[in-house]
C-alpha cells in the first residue's frame, strides 16, 4: 500500500535550517507530484510547494521565496523539503503529500519542527 | 490571491446532516477537493473532484456543488465525524488554496 513516511520532531534556533525527509514507498515515485503543507499549531493547513520527482522541477508559495529546497533522491523514493532562516513563525507541523490528478490522496504523519530560542 | 472562505465551526447533534459550505470566486470552474483532520492526526482525502470519493470514506461523505459554494455533506453525522474539515482547489494565480477550515463538533 502507499505509505509516505515523514523523518522525526526537530528543535531549531532562530536563523537556523531544518531539512525534512519524506519516504515513499507502494508506488512508482516518480510518476507522482509530491507537495509540502504545513500546519501552525491550532491553524489550518498551508501550501507550501511542489516538486516533481522525475524532472526535478519545482514550485512554491510566493511567501517562501528564497527560503525552501524541494530536492529528492529516486534511488530511494524520498524527497526532502529545507526550509531555511526560520523563525517562531515556522514552528508547524510539516507534512509532504502524493498528488493525484489535482488533490492529495495520501500524507505523510508529518513533523513537528519547533522554533525556539 | 485566491481565497476560499469556510465558517469556522459547526455544530450538529448526532444522526444528523452537516453541510459544511465553501465560497469562493468562480468556484464552480474549479475542480473542489475535502479533507477530514481528526484531532493529533494527518489530514484524509474525502471527497475529490467535487463528487467523487476514495475507496473506504463511508457513503454519508458527498460533495457537492452550486454557484459560489461547494458542499461537503455528511449525512447522519455520528461521533467518529468530529474533525476539523477543509476545502481546498488549484487556481491559476495560487497554485495550491486551502479554505481556512470548519471544526465540526458532534452534540
Amino acid at each position: 500500500q502507499v505509505q509516505l513516511a515523514q523523518s522525526g520532531p526537530e528543535v531549531k534556533r532562530p536563523g537556523a535550517s531544518v531539512k525534512v525527509s519524506c519516504k515513499t514507498s507502494g508506488y512508482t515515485f516518480v510518476h507522482y507530484d509530491l507537495h509540502w503543507v504545513r500546519q501552525a499549531p491550532g491553524q489550518g493547513l498551508e501550501w507550501m510547494g511542489w516538486m516533481n520527482p522525475k524532472r526535478a522541477d519545482t514550485g512554491h508559495a510566493q511567501k517562501f521565496q528564497g527560503r525552501v529546497i524541494m530536492t529528492r533522491d529516486t534511488s530511494t523514493g524520498t524527497a526532502y523539503m529545507e526550509l531555511r532562516n526560520m523563525t517562531s513563525d515556522d514552528t508547524a507541523f510539516y507534512y509532504c503529500a502524493r498528488e493525484t490528478r489535482g488533490h492529495f490522496d495520501h500524507w505523510g504523519q508529518g513533523t513537528l519542527v519547533t522554533v525556539s530560542s | 490571491s485566491y481565497v476560499l472562505t469556510q465558517p469556522p465551526s459547526m455544530s450538529v447533534a448526532p444522526g444528523q446532516p452537516a453541510r459544511i459550505p465553501c465560497g469562493g470566486d468562480d468556484i464552480g470552474s474549479k475542480s473542489v477537493h475535502w479533507y477530514q483532520q481528526r484531532p493529533g492526526q494527518a489530514p484524509v482525502l474525502v471527497v475529490y473532484h467535487d463528487v467523487d470519493r476514495p475507496s473506504g470514506i463511508p457513503d454519508r461523505f458527498s460533495g457537492s456543488k452550486s454557484g459560489s459554494t461547494a458542499t461537503l455533506t455528511i449525512s447522519g453525522v455520528e461521533a467518529g465525524d468530529e474533525a476539523d474539515y477543509y476545502c481546498h482547489v488549484w487556481d491559476s494565480s495560487a497554485d495550491q488554496v486551502f479554505g481556512g477550515g470548519t471544526r465540526l463538533t458532534v452534540l
